[in-house]
This record gives structure tokens, sequence and C-alpha cells, in this order.
């Protein structure tokens, strides 16, 4: 089944403590993506990957990484997670820019 | 950068009934799309419409992109039609994704 995997699907952490949130695809896709869903906010774009080792920057970059080592694999790294970064995220792949984009199920995240 | 604007921001239908739901964006896009996020969260593709128009049983959507505005549709609703309602675009000048702020729909049984 063509699908976009998101792991761990609900996390509690404290301050400070670093973690990563998986992302994997298997439709072969060259575009991936990382959102987060605040209430009243909509979704925003934290980073994007235009293929293997290509990352850029969407609106709300700060105190996120990201990297593309392999194609289907689109990590999230809080380094030093804080409390505003307590959000729902979710990733996102397409073929290419500009195509339909497909939505993993969501990682809800409480940072105290 | 972009705006995106979606309209109304809270909706209440009894069900049956039929509702328009609007996007404008303030400047040229290559790409549009409107999704659907249930109540438990997930987000659903509905249509990806740069521009022209679609249909997919109730629903149906049209792109005017020279005037920058998209339409959703949906006819006979159905309570299993409640949720956010999303439109998404990327301008033609670069490769981020801006989500409009969604739209609140409820359906009453």
């Amino acid at each position: 089944e063509a699908q976009v995997t998101q792991n761990p699907r609900y996390l509690i952490t404290v301050t400070g403590k670093k973690l990563t949130v998986t992302c994997s695809q298997n439709m072969n896709h060259e575009y991936m993506s990382w959102y987060r869903q605040d209430p009243g906010l909509g979704l925003r774009q934290i980073y994007y990957s235009m293929n293997v080792e290509v990352t850029d920057k969407g609106d709300v970059p700060e105190g996120y990484k990201v990297s593309r080592k392999e194609k289907r694999n689109f990590p999230l790294i809080l380094e030093s997670p804080s409390p505003n970064q307590t959000s729902l995220y979710f990733c996102a792949s397409s073929l290419r820019s500009k195509e339909t984009q497909y939505f993993g199920p969501g990682t809800r995240l409480l940072v105290l | 950068g972009i705006q995106v604007e979606q309209s109304p921001p809270d909706l209440i239908l009894q069900e049956g009934a039929n509702s328009t739901l609007r996007c404008n964006f303030s400047d040229s896009v290559n790409n549009l799309q409107w999704f659907h996020q249930n109540p438990w969260g997930q987000l659903i593709n509905l249509f990806y419409i740069p521009s022209g128009t679609k249909q997919n049983g109730r629903l149906s959507a049209t792109t005017v992109a020279t005037e920058r505005y998209s339409l959703l549709y949906i006819s006979s609703s159905q309570t299993t039609d409640s949720g956010v309602y999303f439109c998404a675009v990327e301008g033609t000048g670069g490769f981020k994704t801006i989500f409009g702020a969604g739209t609140r729909l409820f359906v009453k049984a």
C-alpha cells in the first residue's frame, strides 16, 4: 500500500531533550516536507526537500533540523525542544514539487 | 510571500444542504490542492486543481487562476463531511507550500 508513515504518533518529552520524528514514504517520491499545525494557524511548512541531499527552509524552520540521506526517509530533528514546539506535526511527500502531496497520519508532540 | 485566505471560517449545515467554500490567493500559483481534515486529524486529498474544474462524487472544485481564487462545492452534505477544509498553494516563484487557515464545517443530522 502506498503510504507515508510517521513515528512516533504521540510523544511527550521535556524541554531540552533531543528527539527525532521519522518520516518514510514508499512511493519513490522526490519531494518531501514537514508541517506543523497549531490551533487557528492552519498548517505551516517547516522544511522541505526537493531530493536526496537537497533541503530548504519553509516558513517556520527555527528550532528544527532535517536531513535527506535516502530518498524514502526525511526525519525531523528537534535538538533542544521547547514548549512552543508543542504541536501536531505532519510529513508529506509528492512525486515532484508542485504535484499532489500525500500526508502522513501526524505526530502529536507535547513538550513540558 | 503568497497569502491564502479561506472563507467562511466556520459553517454549520443541515444534512442534505449544499455549500461553497472559497480560497483566495494573492499571487500566481503552480499548484492548488484541497484537503479535508477529518475529526481524527487525518488529512485527505480531495483535489489537485491548479486550474479548471474537477468533480468527484458530491464534491467538485473550480480554480480560476487568472482571478486568483478556487471554490469547493459540497452537494447533499452528510455528517461525514464534517471537519476542516484546507486549500494549499505553491507559488510560481518557489517551492514552498502555503496553507489557508481552513473552513471548519459541521453538518448536523
